[in-house]
């Protein structure tokens, strides 16, 4: 079974642009968590979506969305990017609790 | 919400001694206690994992042990390897409701020979 995948890899915008980022899941996960990893702020858990529902989210102002589609993949948006959004950002999918994580955008905010 | 403590943040070993990385979570709902291990420019990788109705769990030189009433879990890592040191994670999840992975903020694990 093909992994996690995640496009693009890297990504350098400026402030004030909007970004997407496309997690593909295993198939058959219906599950897919965003992340985002910075080195002050460790792992952070950003949202969660199960069959095309938001099922969780958490404490991101609301420049950060995501949606899901049919097949399961996501997308995550962030709009107005600011300096502290630069991150890896991270998408995991996951069948019955165990969660595999894609490698995952890094994201560069100038 | 949930909320997991990690310690120590950083761990210096000796080739073939053992490891030893504690976690501490808050909330008694949390059901699954996964350990991911984490490469410098990798992605976290599963390396073992814990649910609540088991005391420990073992795979070759790693095990995880868990202890409800104190909410505690330990991951051990014996006969350590160069190819240990990376940065490991713990997490909480209470599989009931969403896969909102809590995790801790990291132990960087350096095995020198």
């Amino acid at each position: 079974k093909a992994g996690v995948t995640q496009t693009p890899r890297y990504l350098i915008k400026t402030r004030g642009q909007q970004v997407t980022l496309s997690c593909s899941p295993i198939s058959g996960h219906r599950s897919v968590s965003w992340y985002q990893q910075t080195p002050g702020q460790g792992l952070q858990f950003l949202f969660e979506y199960f069959s095309e529902t938001q099922r969780n989210k958490g404490n991101f102002p609301g420049r950060f969305s995501g949606r899901q589609f049919s097949n399961s993949r996501s997308e995550m948006n962030v709009s107005t990017l600011e300096l502290g959004d630069s991150a890896l950002y991270l998408c995991a999918s996951s069948l019955g609790g165990e969660q595999f994580f894609g490698p995952g955008t890094r994201l560069t905010v100038l | 919400g949930e909320n997991v403590e990690q310690h120590p943040s950083t761990l210096s070993v000796q080739e073939g001694d053992s490891a030893v990385i504690k976690c501490t979570y808050s909330d008694s709902a949390s059901n699954y206690f996964p350990w991911y291990k984490q490469e410098l420019g990798k992605r976290p990788q599963l390396i073992i994992d814990i649910r609540s109705n088991v005391g420990e769990k073992k795979d070759q030189r790693i095990a995880v042990t868990l202890n409800k009433t104190a909410k505690h879990f330990s991951l051990h890592i014996t006969e350590t390897q160069p190819e240990d040191s990376a940065v490991y994670f713990c997490a909480a999840l209470y599989t009931g409701t969403a896969s909102k992975l809590t995790f801790g903020t990291g132990t960087r694990l350096q095995v020198t020979l």
